[in-house]
């Protein structure tokens, strides 16, 4: 099955500096990467997400990159803010039985600091 | 448009008990899938149901089962509990999932915090 590692666990930043969560992933099937944003006793939400036939997608102050070859794909934050201080998910999904399955990242606690 | 919505959102269950846990999805929204998480494992993937049946199983045990009804409302069960099951219990509706049609961004409940005593 798939598996998608993710670094770093924990992650702090000066506000105003960038802050950058790496993941990887096995499945080369893999075809879509979303990243959820899970703010402390709220649910995920989907912050940004990227399909396998592009390589970069940005959205104000966060982009994604991906490398398929390397299976890789990385979340970028610049200029961060005291509110994107969350737990930050990655995740690979890929057809299986017909369907999407998807797999997340151990999650990075990210901490911008004031 | 109402979220998802979980019942309970907490409880309190002994080693040997049972539990089902209730997900009610977004209005119009076929597949339900389910989330273990807990601190340093992430969201481990438990099961995902569309249009009633199981589509998708993560790697858990027998213990944990789970189903859909008709009106897309979805349950699970945990049977002989233990105390590493305590947990955040996340469910997730989406649109639709089908494999390199939809990706289905999906929309989370708030969970259950479940604590084994």
């Amino acid at each position: 099955g798939e598996n998608v590692e993710q670094h770093p666990s924990t992650l702090s930043v000066q506000e105003g500096d960038s802050a950058v969560i790496k993941c990887t992933y096995s499945d080369s099937a893999s075809n879509y990467f979303p990243w959820y944003k899970q703010e402390l006793g709220k649910r995920p939400q989907l912050i940004i997400d990227i399909r396998s036939n592009v390589g970069e997608k940005k959205d104000q102050r966060i982009a994604v990159t991906l490398n398929k070859t390397a299976k890789h794909f990385s979340l970028h934050i610049t200029e961060t803010q005291p509110e994107d201080s969350a737990v930050y998910f990655c995740a690979a999904s890929r057809p299986s039985g017909g369907y999407q399955k998807v797999t997340f990242g151990i999650g990075t606690k990210l901490q911008v600091i004031p | 448009k109402a979220g998802v919505t979980q019942t309970p959102r907490y409880l309190i269950k002994t080693r040997g008990q049972q539990v089902t846990l209730s997900c009610s999805p977004i209005s119009g929204h076929r597949s339900v899938s389910w989330y273990q998480q807990t601190p340093g494992q992430g969201l481990q993937f438990l099961f995902e149901y569309f249009s009633e049946t199981q589509r998708n199983k993560g790697n858990f045990p027998g213990r944990f089962s789970g189903r859909q009804f008709s009106n897309s409302r979805s349950e699970m069960n945990v049977s002989t509990l233990e105390l590493g099951d305590s947990a955040l219990y996340l469910c997730a509706s989406s649109l639709h999932r089908l494999a390199g049609v939809n990706t289905g961004e999906l929309f989370f409940g708030e969970g259950s915090r479940l604590t084994v005593l």
